[in-house]
């Protein structure tokens, strides 16, 4: 069955720093999105992208966050100067024509 | 605002027993109704999806039902067992189904 990849599975990283979270939606999907999830807390949507751009975004998506969808396989979720308060599991999720939404791994960033 | 909200928020029931578990939405416009599976450190995982003219899914042991009047929906286990433990989120899509509303989850756990 095909399945949505996420890489790394956890990132830990400094206050300030650049961090990149990459994810293998899967192929033939049309709808990729970026959610995050903080410890305890609900699901959160950060930004929807469709036909290589984004379709839909959050107020938690603001500057220092940007998606790019590179090559025809990886989308990726940047976050430019991470803070503490970034620190959450982050889920990919890609949707086909049957409008089944797939959901990745996570990768549980941690900023100190 | 577009809102989801979920009751109780958190379930404890011994195996073999049945559970329901409350969804109610006020996302307009309003496309269709998920469940989702959580396991603690995973991604969600779909059990249902509904379109406002359906009003009942059901996918083995999981039987949701929605009401599109009330705004209402809920998600029936039946013969709960050990690994039905996780947390039930209901989503909500918006527009054409490509926007999502998380709800909060309802923490189920299952005891011996």
């Amino acid at each position: 069955e095909p399945e949505v990849t996420q890489t790394p599975s956890h990132q830990v990283t400094q206050m300030g720093q650049e961090v990149i979270l990459r994810c293998v939606p899967i192929s033939n999907h049309l709808y990729f999105y970026w959610y995050r999830q903080i410890l305890g807390q609900k699901v959160e949507f950060l930004v929807s992208f469709y036909n290589n751009e984004i379709s839909e975004k959050s107020e938690i998506f603001d500057d220092q966050f940007s998606v790019e969808r590179p090559d025809g396989s990886n989308f990726t979720l940047k976050i430019r100067s991470t803070k503490l308060e970034d620190s959450a599991m982050y889920f990919c999720a890609s949707i086909g024509r049957e409008y089944e939404q797939y959901f990745g791994p996570g990768t549980r960033l941690t900023v100190t | 605002k577009n809102q989801v909200e979920q009751s109780p928020q958190s379930l404890i029931i011994l195996e073999g027993k049945n559970c329901t578990l409350q969804c109610n939405y006020t996302v307009s416009p309003f496309s269709n109704l998920r469940w989702y599976k959580q396991d603690t450190g995973r991604g969600p995982v779909s059990l249902t999806i509904m379109t406002f003219s359906e009003n009942t899914k059901s996918n083995g042991r999981y039987t949701a039902t929605l009401d599109a009047d009330t705004k209402q929906s809920s998600l029936h286990i039946t013969a709960s067992q050990l690994s039905d433990s996780a947390s039930y989120i209901c989503v909500v899509g918006d527009n054409y189904g490509q926007n999502f509303v998380f709800g909060p989850g309802t923490r189920l756990s299952v005891l011996p």
